[in-house]
């Protein structure tokens, strides 16, 4: 099993920078996606790490350390259009599955 | 191309009652997830396929609920009888594949919302 925590909700300026943290606890780490929901949509993909580091794609960049269980997405000039839930995912190897679960998602509104 | 789709969009359906959902993944992709989603919670694991493998139901709430997919492909969630406690957004997602260590993210469907009255 796991449990992931992300926080429920933040906010933040046009134009600025954002972390958004997320920590995990797991036996079976096998990578963890970060996606974004607009109201109303479906989730779509953002970013995966499954080595320490950081991964960076345009605005946005996804950092993880496996030995912390400690993840954050970084977003960059932030836009309107950014504001939206944020969810983090793990997946973990259980016997011969891959399943990814889903953190309650961090809802982030941007303001002018 | 065309990505995952959900049938219907929305169902109400009045307590005790049968509901089918429908998924219809993207084509070639192996591996099909359900999920639920309900109002200011995280997606909930329901059920998962992944080629001709046995399906992982460890996420399913109760015997009421069962999926199945048929040629490797659609995949049907049924919800029997149903209760009020399971209205929510119902989502499909399928990828190419599982394994260890690729990225193989998830392409996630429209969802169906499901009211129970």
């Amino acid at each position: 099993g796991q449990n992931i925590d992300q926080p429920t909700e933040m906010t933040a300026t046009e134009g600025a920078i954002v972390q958004i943290n997320c920590t995990y606890q797991t036996s079976g780490f096998n990578g963890l996606f970060w996606y974004q929901q607009h109201a109303g949509e479906a989730p779509t993909f953002l970013s995966y790490n499954v080595l320490d580091g950081l991964e960076e794609k345009g605005r946005f960049s996804s950092f993880l350390s496996r030995s912390k269980g400690y993840s954050y997405l970084l977003l960059k000039e932030l836009q309107m259009k950014d504001s939206a839930s944020y969810l983090c995912a793990v997946r973990e190897r259980t016997g011969g599955s891959y399943i990814p679960t889903f953190g309650r998602g961090t809802s982030l509104i941007v303001h002018p | 191309g065309a990505g995952v789709s959900q049938s219907p969009s929305n169902k109400v359906t009045e307590k005790g009652k049968d509901v089918e959902l429908r998924c219809d993944p993207i084509s070639g992709h192996t591996a099909l997830y359900w999920y639920r989603q309900s109002l200011g919670q995280g997606l909930e694991f329901l059920i998962y396929f992944q080629g001709n493998s046995a399906p992982d139901k460890s996420g399913l709430p109760s015997d009421r609920f069962s999926a199945e997919r048929t040629g490797g492909s659609v995949s049907t969630l049924t919800i029997q009888r149903t209760q009020q406690e399971d209205s929510a957004v119902y989502l499909c997602a399928s990828s190419t594949r599982t394994s260890g260590g690729a990225v193989y993210e998830q392409y996630f469907g429209p969802g169906t919302r499901l009211t129970v009255t």
